[in-house]
C-alpha cells in the first residue's frame, strides 16, 4: 500500500508564474518530509525538507507547506524557470526509523 | 570522484547471466541504501545498511544479493532475475547516528538503468 502519493503525473507551467507541485501521505507517524528533483539520467537531488513542528519552510524560489491534519505537503516555486523542468519527488519518513517512502513523482514542465 | 557514483550506468543481461552492480560514495556517510525505480512507480526501497550491517531488507526476492564489504561501498548481485526486475536501480547514502534515526537527506547516485531480456 503506497503510504506517500502524488496524484498529479505531470504538470505544466509557463515562466515566471507560480508551479505547485502537491503529494499526500496516508501515515500520521511520519514527521519528516523531503522534496527531490530528478533530471533525466540522474539521480534524485535533494530539494528542501520540512519536519512536523513546522508548517512552512522557505528556500529562495522553493517553499514547502505542511498541513498536518490534511497529511498533505505542497512545494510551490516562484517564479518557475526553465531549468525548474524535472521530476519532483516527495518521500517521508519517521524520526525513529531510517528508511524513507517516497512518491510516484510529477514531472513539472516549465514552458519559456 | 565526488558524491555518490554508480557502476555500470547501463546493463543488458539475459535471466540466466550473473552480474553485479557497484556503488559508491565519497561523503563519509555510514549508511548505504538500495532502490528499485519502476516506470511511473514510486522509488521502491530494497536495501539498507547502517554501519555496513544490513537493517532493511524490504521483502525483496533472493535473487538480489546486497554486499556492504565497508561503509564506502555497496554492491548489488543480480542473479536469474526476471524481465520485470528491468528498472532503474538506485544506490544512495546518508549519515546516521548511532540510534540508527536521522533527518539528514539522503544522497543518490545516477543509477544502473538494467534490461534483462
Amino acid at each position: 500500500d503506497q503510504q506517500v502519493k502524488q496524484n498529479s503525473p505531470s504538470l505544466s507551467v509557463q515562466e515566471g508564474r507560480i508551479s505547485i507541485l502537491n503529494c499526500d501521505y496516508t501515515n500520521s507517524m511520519f514527521d519528516y518530509f523531503l522534496w527531490y528533483k530528478k533530471y533525466p539520467a540522474e539521480g534524485p537531488t535533494f530539494l528542501i525538507s520540512i519536519s512536523s513542528i513546522k508548517d512552512k519552510n522557505e528556500d529562495g524560489r522553493f517553499t514547502v507547506f505542511l498541513n498536518k491534519s490534511a497529511k498533505h505537503l505542497s512545494l510551490h516555486i516562484v517564479p518557475s524557470q526553465p531549468g525548474d523542468s524535472a521530476v519532483y519527488f516527495c518521500a517521508a519518513s519517521q524520526y525513529n526509523f531510517n528508511k524513507f517512502y517516497f512518491g510516484s513523482g510529477t514531472k513539472l514542465n516549465v514552458k519559456p | 570522484e565526488t558524491g555518490v557514483t554508480q557502476t555500470p550506468r547501463h546493463l543488458v543481461m539475459g535471466m540466466t547471466n550473473k552480474k553485479s552492480l557497484k556503488c559508491e560514495q565519497h561523503l563519509g556517510h555510514n549508511a548505504m541504501y538500495w532502490y528499485k525505480q519502476s516506470a511511473k512507480k514510486p522509488l521502491e526501497l530494497m536495501f539498507v545498511y547502517n554501519f555496513k550491517e544490513q537493517t532493511e531488507n524490504n521483502s525483496v526476492p533472493s535473487r538480489f544479493s546486497p554486499e556492504c564489504p565497508n561503509s564506502s561501498h555497496l554492491f548489488l548481485h543480480l542473479h536469474t532475475l526476471q524481465p520485470e526486475d528491468s528498472a532503474l536501480y538506485l544506490c544512495a547514502s546518508s549519515q546516521v547516528v548511532p540510534s540508527g534515526h536521522s533527518y539528514n537527506e539522503q544522497f543518490f547516485g545516477p543509477g544502473t538503468r538494467l534490461t534483462v531480456l
